[in-house]
């Protein structure tokens, strides 16, 4: 399968704890991306890479929140002292940069990692 | 006021019906845009991109209007595999990363 993973599915973990998530999206794909997305919500934009770099981090991310992506191929994304208001379904996306013309493309999504915050 | 909204709906409609979906976006200086569908416990997947002279997929249709800030979507002869959610996204240029969403139009397609 050659699609976005993410690992793991699904964590369960108490309150104050540290989890960090990992996103390995599709290999040829420059940017990667991460969401945050609640019931009956859409998916709401924590940040995003370009290669290894960080380009923008939403003003919503707390200090809690980091994302690395070292070598510019997979991600982590972790979060210290959690709190139940970060219970949520994370998600990671991948796409390509057109080399011509640098136009936006196709986000290609994984199937998530569900946090719950006990 | 959220940058991008939506009717949540639902809507619930029979086979064969046409449902329309729309979206405004509150960022004058928004460039690119799109539809994704999301099905219940699952990812967002691309449907359409928008074009400012509106396109056509299939039984898909969608509409760009600039001066008022909306986008929309036409279904024709809906199926039931159509059920899912329908997510507005808009992007601030053609070359931006950062992505804003809607929180989603829900359709259910009877029998």
């Amino acid at each position: 399968d050659t699609g976005v993973s993410q690992d793991p599915r699904h964590k369960i973990t108490k309150r104050g704890q540290n989890v960090t998530f990992r996103c390995d999206p599709i290999s040829e794909h420059n940017r990667l991306y991460w969401y945050r997305q609640t019931l009956g919500q859409g998916p709401e934009f924590l940040t995003y890479f370009q290669n290894e770099a960080q380009l923008e981090k939403s003003r919503l991310l707390s200090d809690r929140f980091s994302a690395e992506r070292p070598k510019g191929s997979f991600s982590t994304l972790e979060i210290q002292r959690t709190e139940q208001g970060d219970s949520a379904m994370y998600l990671c996306a991948s796409s390509p940069i057109d080399k011509g013309t640098s136009a936006y493309n196709e986000q290609f999504f994984g199937p998530g990692t569900r946090l719950t915050v006990l | 006021r959220k940058e991008v909204e939506q009717d949540p709906g639902p809507f619930n409609v029979p086979e064969g019906a046409t449902v329309a979906f729309n979206c405004t976006y509150s960022n004058s200086a928004s460039q690119s845009f799109f539809w994704y569908r999301q099905d219940c416990r699952k990812e967002p997947k691309l449907l359409m991109s928008v074009y400012s002279s509106g396109n056509e997929d299939g039984r898909f249709t969608a509409q760009l209007n600039r001066a008022s800030q909306y986008i929309s979507l036409l279904i024709r002869d809906s199926k039931l595999s159509d059920s899912a959610t329908y997510l507005c996204v808009v992007n601030p240029n053609t070359n931006a990363g950062k992505s804003t969403f809607g929180d989603g139009t829900t359709l259910t397609v009877k029998p």
